[in-house]
C-alpha cells in the first residue's frame, strides 16, 4: 500500500514556542491531506483538510491561526502549532488517500506525540 | 449533529472465539464505511471498506456488514488471536466532501 511518513514522531517543546510537523506521501501524489488530533483513549478528531496550492479547510472549533497548515507540494503538508500551550499536548496524525476520493482507503502517518511543558 | 458511536466498553474475549464490534451512526448518510485497526502510539491501518449498496464484505478472518436502515455496521473477527488485540475504529465518508470521520473506537483484548 501507499506510504505516508510523518516527522517528528515525538517532540517536547516549551510553552509559547512553535512546532512544525511534516507529513509526506512517499510513493504517490496527494492533492489533499488530512490532519487529526487524538487525546489519550479517545478517537481521532479531524482538525483540517489540507489542499495543495490553496487554503486549508478547518473544522468547526479549530483555530486556524493557531494551527497553521501549508500544503506547498503534492507530497508535503505541514502543520505548525503556534504559541503552543500544555493543552495542545496531544497525538497528531496526518493521512492521505491514494487515489484521492471518498471511497478509498486512507493511509496514515506514524503520528507525532507533542508534549508542551 | 453527526455522531458515530462504537462499543464504549473494552471487549474481552477468549482466543478462538468470534469478536463482534458495533458501529452506530446518526444524522449521517455515508456512501462508504471503513474499519481501521490502531495499535498504541501508531497511526490507524486500513482493514476493510464497504459501500452503501453492499450488505456484507469479507477478507480472510474479517467480516463487515452494513445496514443503512439501522444505520449500523458490525465488524467480526473469527478465530480471534491475541495478536488481534488493538483498538478498532469505524470511519464514514460521503457527501460533498471526502472527509473521513471516525467513531469512538473499541478496545479489543483477546485472552490466550
Amino acid at each position: 500500500g501507499a506510504v505516508v511518513s510523518q516527522h517528528p514522531s515525538r517532540v517536547i517543546c516549551k510553552s509559547g514556542t512553535s512546532v512544525k510537523i511534516e507529513c509526506r506521501s512517499l510513493d504517490f501524489q496527494a492533492t489533499t491531506m488530512f490532519w487529526y488530533r487524538q487525546f489519550p483513549k479517545q478517537s481521532l478528531m479531524l482538525m483540517a483538510t489540507s489542499n495543495e496550492g490553496s487554503k486549508a479547510t478547518y473544522e468547526q472549533g479549530v483555530e486556524k491561526d493557531k494551527f497553521l497548515i501549508n500544503h506547498a507540494s503534492l507530497t508535503l503538508s505541514t502543520l505548525t502549532v503556534t504559541s503552543a500551550h500544555p493543552e495542545d499536548s496531544s497525538f497528531y496524525i496526518c493521512s492521505a488517500r491514494d487515489p484521492a476520493g471518498r471511497g478509498t482507503e486512507a493511509f496514515f502517518g506514524q503520528g507525532t506525540r507533542l508534549t508542551v511543558v | 449533529s453527526q455522531k458515530i458511536e462504537q462499543n464504549s466498553e473494552a471487549l474481552n474475549i477468549q482466543e478462538g472465539k468470534t469478536a463482534t464490534l458495533t458501529c452506530n451512526y446518526t444524522n449521517y448518510s455515508p456512501a462508504y464505511l471503513q474499519w481501521y485497526r490502531q495499535d498504541p502510539g501508531r497511526g490507524p491501518v486500513f482493514l476493510l471498506l464497504i459501500r452503501e449498496n453492499e450488505k456484507e464484505k469479507r477478507k480472510e478472518r474479517l467480516k463487515v456488514t452494513f445496514d443503512t436502515t439501522l444505520k449500523q455496521s458490525l465488524f467480526h473477527i473469527t478465530a480471534s488471536q491475541p495478536a488481534d488485540s488493538a483498538t478498532y475504529l469505524c470511519a464514514l465518508s460521503g457527501g460533498a466532501t471526502n472527509k473521513l470521520i471516525f467513531g469512538t473506537g473499541t478496545l479489543l483484548a483477546v485472552q490466550p
